[in-house]
């Protein structure tokens, strides 16, 4: 099956830019989309389709997708931006069609 | 504005089969878009267990197909999961969710934790 590689965590000081790595064969052919939970919450999605943002989500979040790699960046992190964040794919002809990454903890400094 | 909220048994004996329905608000299911269930293991990340299409078609986690059952109800608005043969490895919050064709989750429950114990 499909495997989404994660780092486990990632910090950064306020102001600064976050980027968060989801690693999978060939990922830049499929679609990405990005999930952020804060403690005790669903999750939230952040990014679609690679670099798409939902309607509310602040323009400090982009998302990147290319070879093995996609990104979601966050630029000028704030603390309330420290959360749980998670990469997931769709491939419909997989016998494994959806895929999570295993999940990023953002600590802002 | 879509609501979706998660409903069953929070205590689920080892063996047996645990059942959770997903009442849907603010839209009509018969109407379209994918429905799916998704659990979180207590500390660790999250695990797609399987979708239905309003129509009734079906994708599961191959992990977790043989034991894994979802239906729609159009007329109560609702979808649900059943999980048989379930141990400790089961336990967690499990949470229920609308996606699109692209199968990105827009719309989430707030989440119910189902707990396998004797």
């Amino acid at each position: 099956s499909y495997v989404l590689t994660q780092p486990p965590s990632v910090s950064v000081a306020p102001g600064k830019t976050a980027r968060i790595t989801c690693g999978g064969n060939n990922i830049g052919s499929k679609s990405v989309h990005w999930y952020q939970q804060k403690p005790g919450q669903a999750p939230v999605l952040v990014i679609y389709y690679d670099s798409d943002r939902p309607s509310g989500i602040p323009e400090r979040f982009s998302g990147s997708n290319s070879g093995n790699t996609a990104t979601l960046t966050i630029s000028r992190v704030e603390a309330g931006d420290e959360a749980d964040y998670y990469c997931q794919v769709w491939d419909s002809s997989s016998d494994h069609p959806l895929v999570f990454g295993g999940g990023t903890k953002l600590t802002v400094l | 504005q879509v609501q979706l909220q998660e409903s069953g048994p929070g205590l689920v004996k080892p063996s047996e089969t645990l059942s959770l329905t997903c009442a849907v608000s603010g839209y009509s299911i018969s109407s379209g878009y994918y429905w799916g269930w998704i659990r979180q293991p207590p500390g660790k990340g999250l695990e797609w267990i399987g979708s239905i299409y309003h129509s009734g078609s079906t994708y599961y986690n191959p992990s977790l197909k043989s034991r894994v059952t979802i239906s729609v109800d159009t007329s109560k608005n609702q979808f649900s999961l059943k999980l048989s043969s379930v141990t400790a490895a089961d336990t967690a919050v499990y949470y229920c969710a609308r996606s699109s064709a692209g199968q990105l989750f827009s719309y989430w429950g707030q989440g119910t934790l189902v707990t396998v114990s004797s």
